[in-house]
């Protein structure tokens, strides 16, 4: 069973910058894995930020930005808002069983 | 606009069966692929399947694969779940989501459609 571990929480002072990071049981996570990001406030549903590991959507603030970090993927928050509190959660596609994965989800608090 | 409204959630007991909606507009269902995902109450986001665009090819995750269906009838502009033999741990909001075009992502997301497994 394929596992994909997120931090479980984070917490970020407004301003302030700070990288949630996305790792695959089956190793290192590569462009070829099309890591995606979304964050889901509460009573919502899920937003897309990040496709294809730094691709933005028309609607994703620059403050967000995605990336490969020591083998896994990231998600990094430079000048992070208050609204920017939420969950955020990463997608991995497993091209050789063609099925997708999320991770576990990080909730992020700004304080 | 690019909208997906789900519907068909509901309350079902142990065993029994539903099948989702997920009506789309705003774009040309038959361009894209299509997933549906779900949520436990208070739980992450888990993919559960998904469907090219005409429909010949499907994936599903390990938990759902012989008791849920995706299809789709782009004629229609709306993609189908059927779920059977439902069990508690089904309980979730169930999302549509589309797929991005030359990649292997989503962009837009439905409202969610609840459905409850109880007796």
């Amino acid at each position: 069973q394929t596992v994909v571990t997120q931090e479980p929480s984070l917490t970020v002072s407004p301003g302030g910058t700070v990288t949630l990071t996305c790792a695959s049981s089956t190793g290192a996570v590569t462009s070829s894995y099309y890591p995606n990001w979304f964050q889901q406030k509460p009573g919502q549903a899920p937003r897309a930020l990040i496709y294809s590991t730094s691709n933005k959507h028309s609607w994703t603030p620059a403050r967000f930005s995605g990336s490969l970090l020591g083998g896994r993927a990231a998600l990094t928050l430079s000048g992070v808002q208050p609204e920017d509190e939420a969950d955020y959660y990463c997608l991995l596609f497993y091209g050789a069983d063609r099925v997708w994965v999320f991770g576990g989800g990080t909730k992020l608090t700004v304080l | 606009e690019v909208q997906l409204v789900e519907s068909g959630g509901g309350l079902v007991q142990p065993g029994g069966s539903l099948r989702l909606s997920c009506a789309a507009s705003g774009f040309t269902l038959s361009s894209y692929w299509m997933h549906w995902v779900r949520q436990a109450p208070g739980k992450g986001l888990v993919w559960v399947s998904r469907i090219n665009g005409d429909g010949s090819s499907t994936s599903s995750a390990d938990s759902v694969k012989g008791r849920f269906t995706i299809s789709r009838d782009n004629a229609k502009n709306t993609l189908f779940l059927q779920v059977n033999s439902l069990r508690a741990e089904d309980t979730a909001v169930y999302y549509c989501a589309r797929g991005i075009r030359n990649s292997y992502g989503f962009d837009y997301w439905g409202q969610g459609a609840l459905v409850t497994v109880s007796s």
